[in-house]
């Protein structure tokens, strides 16, 4: 079985700082990749999705994630970071049926 | 996404208690999940349904059950109740032709037991 490690539980930025949210994952096939966020009070929306071909994938609002084959990751960054991004990321694998995500890293922008 | 829907949106309830939770959805897809959500664990995955006569244990099905009553309707049953199931729910679906298996989120029910 797969598993998913998000090794930044809560992680607190400045607006205009640069963000990077790390991503482990642990299976041996092929993997689906994703990156959910869940901004207060609301529900899970999808911010990209790594499937195949380029491993650098841009999602939406201006982030993107890289998919390293040799190191098991697919983190998430964005460049600058506004108040209005903070939420809390979620991490998920797809092998086969399943998805599998992470336990989540909180985001907190300062002002 | 309110082409998924959950309800109740909040609900207390006391231990021992049998408990719904129902999911609809508008999206025509096959694939309907639940989840719950705890601080830190992320999402874990309790029952899923590839269609109407397909249910499948997840990762924490022990305490829950689950009613397929339609393609569009998903229902999550705690049979009794108890202070660790106290978490915040989420229904998903997802396209079985969908080859990402992008999954579509409810709102989230929150339940808590006393």
């Amino acid at each position: 079985a797969q598993s998913v490690s998000q090794h930044n539980h809560h992680v607190i930025l400045s607006e205009a700082a640069s963000l990077e949210l790390g991503c482990n994952y642990s299976y041996g096939g092929t993997v689906n990749l994703f990156w959910y966020v869940q901004y207060p009070g609301q529900h899970l929306q999808l911010l990209l999705k790594y499937f195949s071909g380029d491993p650098l994938v841009k999602g939406i609002k201006g982030f993107e994630a890289e998919f390293i084959k040799s190191k098991f990751s697919f983190n998430l960054r964005k460049p600058s970071v506004q108040w209005s991004d903070t939420a809390e990321y979620f991490c998920a694998v797809s092998a086969g049926n399943m998805l599998t995500f992470g336990g989540g890293t909180r985001l907190m922008v300062k002002p | 996404d309110a082409d998924v829907t959950q309800t109740p949106r909040n609900r207390i309830t006391k231990t021992g208690k049998r408990i719904m939770l129902e999911c609809s959805q508008t999206k025509g897809h096959d694939r309907m999940y639940w989840y719950r959500q705890d601080p830190g664990l992320g999402l874990r995955l309790i029952y899923y349904s590839f269609d109407v006569k397909d249910i499948n244990k997840g990762e924490i099905s022990d305490g829950y059950s689950v009613s397929r009553q339609a393609q569009a309707k998903f229902s999550l049953s705690l049979e009794s109740a108890i202070p660790n199931q106290t978490a915040l729910y989420f229904c998903a679906t997802s396209d079985q032709g969908n080859l990402l298996y992008e999954q579509f989120f409810g709102p989230g029910t929150r339940l808590t037991v006393l």
